[in-house]
C-alpha cells in the first residue's frame, strides 16, 4: 500500500513570497490533515478535512494560509505572503475513518525555509 | 496546564536497559492515545496506539494507560542504539462537537548508548 505522498520535499523562499505544498493521501482515507512542525516542537494541527469539507481550521492563520482538498482526495496548502516564522516542516497525514479518532499516517513532509 | 505534556528529557540510557517515557494530558474525555517515533529529519512513525486502561505490549514496547490519572507511558525494553530518536506522545482531545483533534507533546529525545 502506497503511503502519503508530499511534494516538494524542500523549499527555500524569501519573506513575502508565496509557496504551495501538495499532498496525496493513502487511497481510501477519508480524513486529511496538515500539520506544522517547528524545530524542537511536536506537530501542530493547521487544518483537518473530512472528505472535501473542513472540520477544524482553528489554528490556521487565515490571513496568510489557505488550503483546499478537491474531490476529497489531493490537497494543497498555500502560504501567501510568507513570514520568517513560517520556517518549519509541513506534514500531511491521513486516516481511514471520520471524526479523527483512528491512527494517522504521515507523509515525508516539506521542509520550508523562509529567508 | 498544557494539553499534552511529556517529561522534558533528554533521556539517556545504556544499551539493554529499560527506557521509560511519560506523558500527561488535560482532557478526561480523550479516547485514543498514540506514541510516535521520529528520527532526526524524518516524519513521525506510529509505534503504539492504546485505547483502554491497562497495558498493551508489542514486542519490546509496552504502552500503559491510566485514564483516571490522565497518564500514558511507553516502556522500551532491551533498548538498542537504533531506538535513539524523539518520542512523541499524541492524544485525541475534544475540539468541539463530536470532533477530536490529535494533539502532540513536545517530544522526548531518547539516546541509547552502546
Amino acid at each position: 500500500e502506497a503511503g502519503v505522498a508530499q511534494s516538494p520535499r524542500y523549499k527555500i523562499i524569501e519573506k513575502r513570497q508565496s509557496v504551495a505544498f501538495w499532498c496525496n493521501p493513502i487511497s481510501g482515507h477519508a480524513t486529511l490533515y496538515w500539520y506544522q512542525q517547528i524545530l524542537g516542537q511536536g506537530p501542530k494541527l493547521l487544518i483537518q478535512f473530512q472528505n472535501n469539507g473542513v472540520v477544524d481550521d482553528s489554528q490556521l492563520p487565515k490571513d496568510r494560509f489557505s488550503a483546499e482538498r478537491l474531490k476529497g482526495v489531493d490537497s494543497t496548502l498555500k502560504i501567501q505572503p510568507a513570514k520568517l516564522e513560517d520556517s518549519a516542516v509541513y506534514l500531511c497525514a491521513s486516516s481511514l475513518l471520520l471524526a479523527g479518532l483512528d491512527t494517522q499516517y504521515f507523509g515525508p513532509g516539506t521542509r520550508l525555509t523562509v529567508l | 496546564q498544557k494539553e499534552v505534556e511529556q517529561n522534558s528529557g533528554p533521556l539517556s540510557v545504556p544499551e539493554g536497559a529499560i527506557a521509560s517515557l511519560n506523558c500527561t494530558y488535560s482532557d478526561r474525555g480523550s479516547q485514543s492515545f498514540f506514541w510516535y517515533r521520529q528520527y532526526s529529519g524524518k516524519s513521525p512513525e506510529l509505534i503504539m496506539s492504546i485505547y483502554s486502561n491497562g497495558d498493551k505490549e508489542d514486542g519490546r514496547f509496552t504502552a500503559q494507560l491510566n485514564k483516571a490519572s490522565q497518564y500514558v507511558s511507553l516502556l522500551i525494553r532491551d533498548s538498542q542504539p537504533s531506538d535513539s530518536a524523539t518520542y512523541l506522545c499524541a492524544v485525541n482531545l475534544r475540539s468541539g462537537g463530536s470532533n477530536y483533534k490529535l494533539t502532540f507533546g513536545k517530544g522526548t529525545l531518547l539516546t541509547v548508548n552502546p
